[in-house]
């Protein structure tokens, strides 16, 4: 089955770390992603992980991708204020030569000055 | 560039009304996307067009229709509106060999 599973808030202090934690069904998943939406907009991705990598680095971005747990996570160093949107973790099925993306519930991060 | 575009930004429908939602994009992607968001559910996938001339369902595609009209254009249709379908739709698309797919600003629709 399809299925992407997130907590729906975390609240962390500026300048910590925040890590969110996403968990899907299909093993068969391509890619995975994480996508930031901000108040009133629309998404963008902030990065993406093949499925047969466990780590990628971007920056302040931290993603660790566990395949046998089907667990995926976003890890934001050095948290600021403009980092507080929500935070899609989404994965990419192949149906077939067809790419159908399932996104989660949404993570709301905010962050406290 | 102007990416994922999409008409109209806001729309207020009485129950029972149609309305046409457009999308489209100048990046030559062949994939397109309609998606719903509504609060702690997240995306979910109503309708996905792989390539020009083809659709397919996604999760929750009832209430719905869509047209593939070229390879820039996918427009999502609602034949008769009910409350439930009060959401915001965001439209993407993906090129189907590269990884990110681009979304549009989205369109704030309320049926009362």
């Amino acid at each position: 089955g399809e299925d992407v599973e997130q907590s729906l808030f975390l609240s962390v202090r500026e300048g910590d770390s925040s890590v969110i934690n996403c968990t899907y069904t299909d093993s068969s998943s391509t890619y995975l992603y994480w996508y930031k939406q901000e108040p009133g907009a629309g998404l963008q991705l902030l990065t993406y992980i093949f499925s047969n990598m466990d780590m990628k680095q971007d920056q302040r971005l931290t993603v660790l991708l566990n395949k046998k747990d089907k667990h995926l996570s976003l890890r934001i160093a050095d948290t600021q204020t403009g980092d507080s949107a929500i935070y899609f973790c989404a994965e990419c099925l192949d149906t077939s030569g067809t790419y159908k993306y399932i996104f989660g519930t949404g993570t709301r991060l905010k962050v406290l000055a | 560039n102007a990416g994922v575009t999409q008409t109209p930004k806001f729309q207020v429908l009485k129950t029972g009304q149609s309305m046409t939602l457009q999308c489209a994009q100048d990046m030559n992607h062949n994939s397109m996307y309609w998606y719903r968001q509504d609060p702690g559910m997240g995306l979910r996938l109503i309708y996905y067009s792989a390539s020009e001339g083809t659709t397919d369902k996604g999760e929750v595609p009832n209430g719905y229709n869509v047209s593939r009209l070229n390879k820039r254009e996918f427009s999502l249709r609602l034949e008769s509106a009910a409350p439930s379908q009060t959401s915001v739709y965001f439209c993407a698309s993906k090129r189907q060999i590269e990884a990110e797919a681009f979304f549009g600003q989205g369109t704030r629709l309320t049926v009362v």
